[in-house]
């Protein structure tokens, strides 16, 4: 089975700190996304990654930044935390073998900043 | 612009009961479509995927789900609805490059006893 695990469920921040989200997948998989999820607007794309290295930026990239060194792990970051972004982060992969767009998702990070 | 709504942001059944959530789409051809299912707490797993072929899909947890291409539409059904599927239930569609998705804005679930 696939898994995506994130370094951490619960997450307390405050703001002006610089935050790193991680997030590490087993399946050799090529895509890597970061969501951010809000009640009421379902998943909003942050970054996606499609090899290492390489990067594009999605519906909301604002205040965040992301990095892919290895093809295993995207690393979501937050340069300067404000209370805006108290939010649950999700992360997902995906493969380009496959043509069904399925990914696969981490259990989440719940960011407070306070 | 591609979007994907589902229209009920919240809905109550009663155990036992029947349950279709709603989904529809606005692509410029069918894209690939999924549901996903997030419980409490926890990440998202998926339901079931559409892609081609036979218009009505079966998925895990005993849900199924049907396309149907005149009305744009990709809504979940389930015959009998537990306890346990309380939850929050997202439908997905993605067409294009990498591999990437649009979410509806989710439907709450809440089952009573």
């Amino acid at each position: 089975d696939v898994k995506v695990t994130q370094s951490s469920r619960y997450l307390v921040k405050r703001t002006g700190e610089k935050v790193f989200l991680e997030c590490v997948q087993d399946m050799d998989h090529e895509n890597m996304f970061w969501y951010r999820q809000d009640p009421g607007l379902g998943l909003r794309l942050i970054y996606f990654s499609y090899d290492v290295k390489m990067k594009e930026k999605g519906d909301i990239p604002e205040g965040y930044s992301v990095s892919r060194e290895k093809k295993e792990r995207f690393s979501l970051i937050l340069e300067s935390a404000s209370t805006n972004q108290t939010s649950m982060y999700l992360c997902a992969s995906s493969s380009t073998q496959t043509l069904y767009y399925e990914q696969y998702f981490g259990p989440g990070t719940r960011l407070t900043v306070t | 612009a591609q979007s994907v709504t589902q229209p009920d942001i919240h809905i109550t059944v009663s155990e036992g009961a029947s349950l279709e959530l709603r989904c529809n789409y606005s692509y410029g051809a069918t894209p690939y479509l999924f549901w996903y299912v997030q419980s409490p707490g926890q990440g998202l797993q998926l339901l079931l995927k559409y892609f081609s072929g036979d218009t009505l899909v079966q998925g895990i947890k005993g849900f199924e789900a049907e396309f149907k291409r005149s009305q744009s539409s990709f809504n979940l059904r389930k015959p009998s609805v537990h306890w346990s599927d309380a939850a929050e239930y997202f439908c997905a569609a993605g067409s294009g490059g990498y591999n990437k998705l649009i979410f509806g804005a989710g439907t709450r679930l809440a089952v009573h006893p």
